[in-house]
């Protein structure tokens, strides 16, 4: 059974461009959280996906988008980005019942140049 | 809001002994509750979880944890340490009455470094 995949592993960008980062849940998981985790932090909560709607929203800028397709995949859409935008960004899954836990993949690092 | 307070950077302990990490919370009603360990360049791997019920939680890899709510605190323990335990864990907080939504609140985290 596979885990949360995401792809690419990491990626390099400019100032200015845009990015997107993709993510395949758990099997049998139909909720999508993104997570944004700069060096020596914690992780700091994006959104959440669920039913293709977002459902929850941290606090971050417009330019962080992002969408669930019918498979319950995501992908995570970055424009006009900043040098602070570097950082590992994960994506956890689960199941929409309260207290489920939340299940995360290995992560995509972006490196802003 | 709801926010975690890890209040140790690092932690060292010698294999054999027992290890805390420490964790306190602060949320608007009951909370769940849940840590995480996560090894370098990889993703957060769960370890247990508090929603209801007993205090104590028992988790994975011999980890549990105690929910003790008038001291707003869920420390994680383990009764013998590994060096194998030696990773960086978080801690993370949900607050239940978002209607439906599932954000977690994570501290900064705390590197366990288990020596022989």
């Amino acid at each position: 059974d596979a885990g949360v995949t995401q792809s690419p592993t990491h990626l390099i960008k400019t100032r200015g461009q845009q990015v997107t980062l993709r993510c395949s849940p758990k099997s049998g998981h139909d909720t999508v959280s993104w997570y944004q985790q700069a060096l020596g932090q914690g992780p700091q909560f994006i959104f959440q996906y669920y039913e293709e709607e977002e459902r929850q929203r941290g606090n971050f800028p417009d330019r962080f988008s992002g969408h669930q397709f019918p498979n319950y995949s995501s992908e995570l859409n970055v424009n006009a980005l900043l040098l602070g935008d570097s950082a590992l960004y994960l994506c956890a899954s689960s199941l929409a019942a309260g207290g489920s836990e939340q299940f995360f993949g290995p992560g995509t690092r972006l490196t802003v140049l | 809001a709801q926010s975690v307070a890890q209040p140790e950077d690092q932690v060292n302990v010698a294999e054999g002994n027992p290890l805390t990490v420490k964790c306190t919370y602060s949320v608007s009603g009951n909370p769940y509750l849940f840590w995480y360990v996560q090894y370098p360049n990889r993703g957060l791997q769960f370890l247990l979880k508090y929603i209801t019920g007993d205090n104590l939680v028992k988790g994975s890899y011999g980890f549990e944890a105690e929910f003790n709510k008038s001291q707003t605190s869920f420390h994680l323990k383990k009764p013998s340490a590994l060096v194998s335990d030696s990773a960086l864990y978080f801690c993370a907080v949900r607050d239940p009455n978002t209607g439906g939504g599932n954000k977690l609140t994570f501290g900064t985290g705390t590197q366990l470094k288990v020596e022989l």
